[in-house]
């Protein structure tokens, strides 16, 4: 069975700090990498792709992805009130037939206080 | 933008009723999921489809089927509805890996919530 693991939290991070989710994931072979945002009551919302050893940034957001180690990070800088969330990461598997499909973690619940 | 459409944000239904959720991309994604998501549980992966009349069973697929004629539109069937089926029912597409040269990240609807009574 393929797994990815979060950490569920509450994870708790006071305004204009930088909040950091973590992931790990089990299947080696696994090539790419995302992170969803999901606010309550709403559907996930991509909003980071990772598939190279290292670091992306977008905006305030940055994902790590470490293959050797089987992890995968995301840091907010600057957390706003409006970046509490959970969030989820995913990872790439290979289903059968052909399809490819993603492995989801439970996601971590951040909460930005004020 | 990736649009994909449920056709419904709530629904009510009482217990042994038939339901259908449809759900339309305007992608031209060849992959297409059936997800429920629920507190503690996470998302639960019901049926996939990777082409026009093909489709798979995921981890939960008891109690469901599916149905993909066209290629942007794939329908989840509840033929008989029970209360353990109330839940957040979630849609998403995908581009083809081969297509893409690498794993391709899904996109979601904007979710159903069925309540079964």
């Amino acid at each position: 069975q393929k797994e990815v693991e979060q950490n569920s939290g509450p994870l708790s991070v006071p305004e204009g700090a930088i909040a950091s989710l973590n992931c790990t994931y089990s299947d080696r072979v696994s090539q790419s990498f995302f992170w969803y945002r999901q606010y309550s009551g709403k559907s996930p919302e991509l909003i980071m792709s990772i598939y190279s050893n290292g670091d992306k940034e977008d905006g305030r957001f940055t994902a790590q992805l470490n293959k050797a180690s089987q992890y995968v990070s995301l840091l907010i800088r600057d957390s706003q009130p409006s970046d509490s969330a959970t969030y989820l990461c995913a990872v790439n598997i290979e289903s059968g037939g052909g399809a490819d499909g993603l492995t989801f973690g439970k996601g971590t619940h951040l909460i930005i206080q004020p | 933008d990736v649009k994909v459409t449920q056709s419904s944000r709530y629904l009510v239904k009482r217990t042994g009723e038939k339901v259908f959720l449809e759900c339309v991309q305007d992608m031209d994604h060849e992959n297409m999921f059936w997800y429920r998501q629920d507190p503690g549980l996470g998302l639960r992966l019901i049926y996939f489809s990777y082409d026009v009349k093909m489709k798979e069973k995921g981890d939960i697929p008891e109690g469901y089927s599916v149905s993909r004629e066209k290629k942007e539109r794939f329908s989840l069937i509840l033929e008989s509805t029970s209360t353990n089926q109330t839940s957040m029912y979630l849609c998403a597409s995908s581009n083809s890996r081969r297509r893409a040269d690498r794993g391709q990240p899904q996109h979601f609807g904007d979710g159903t919530r069925l309540s079964i009574l």
